[in-house]
């Protein structure tokens, strides 16, 4: 079956520093790759997605490119804030029914910045 | 811009007893979902629906059912309530198989 594998953390940056959040997947066939991300008593927000191999996702200054050939999407950013404290889900589509039963979440990154 | 909105936001329930959280998406999706997100477990699907009145089994249905009679609400219900549901709750919906998802606030739901 499918699967999600990363890095749960917590993760502890300073301010302005370089993050990446390592995000690894099994999956069959060709699946949409997504980051989602969790701000405290929210739902999950989608921060960026790929669909394809070698497409590069970005948003609000992060990136993930998805390696098909290392079935990876990490998650980087080169300068982060505090206001980036949240936990960060990798996810893809692409079940049995053919990504009509939602997505497969990784257990979450939770990311902890200090001024 | 209300987008995915889910009732109540938090209950406390007695084991055994009954409760419906309600979703309700004013979007026009087709595909909704109910998961519940545990410490260290990330989130886990429940019931889904591809639209109004089909749903389908998830990776952890039992003790729950759901119901869809209308397109625009995702029913989740708890016949007996037991300690170990107690999580949170998240709906989300999305308008054709392989879109993102769009998730609700969630309800925080504590069995005692």
């Amino acid at each position: 079956g499918n699967s999600v594998t990363q890095m749960e953390g917590p993760v502890t940056l300073s301010e302005e520093a370089f993050l990446t959040i390592n995000c690894t997947y099994t999956a069959t066939g060709y699946p949409s790759l997504f980051w989602y991300v969790q701000y405290p008593g929210e739902g999950l927000q989608l921060l960026l997605k790929a669909t394809k191999a070698d497409d590069k996702g970005s948003n609000k200054g992060f990136e993930a490119t998805y390696r098909k050939e290392t079935t990876s999407f990490h998650l980087e950013k080169g300068s982060v804030q505090v206001s980036d404290s949240a936990v960060y889900f990798c996810a893809l589509s692409s079940g049995p029914g053919g990504g009509a039963d939602g997505l497969t979440f990784g257990k979450g990154t939770h990311l902890i910045i200090q001024p | 811009n209300a987008g995915v909105t889910q009732t109540p936001k938090f209950r406390v329930l007695k084991t055994g007893q009954s409760m419906t959280l309600l979703c309700a998406q004013d979007m026009n999706h087709e595909y909704m979902y109910w998961y519940r997100q545990d410490p260290g477990m990330g989130l886990r699907l429940i019931h889904y629906s591809v639209g109004e009145g089909t749903t389908a089994k998830g990776e952890v249905p039992d003790g729950y059912n759901v119901s869809r009679l209308k397109k625009q609400n995702f029913l989740l219900g708890l016949e007996s309530a037991a300690p170990s549901q107690t999580s949170v709750y998240f709906c989300a919906s999305r308008s054709v198989w392989n879109s993102p998802l769009h998730f609700g606030n969630g309800t925080r739901l504590t069995v005692t």
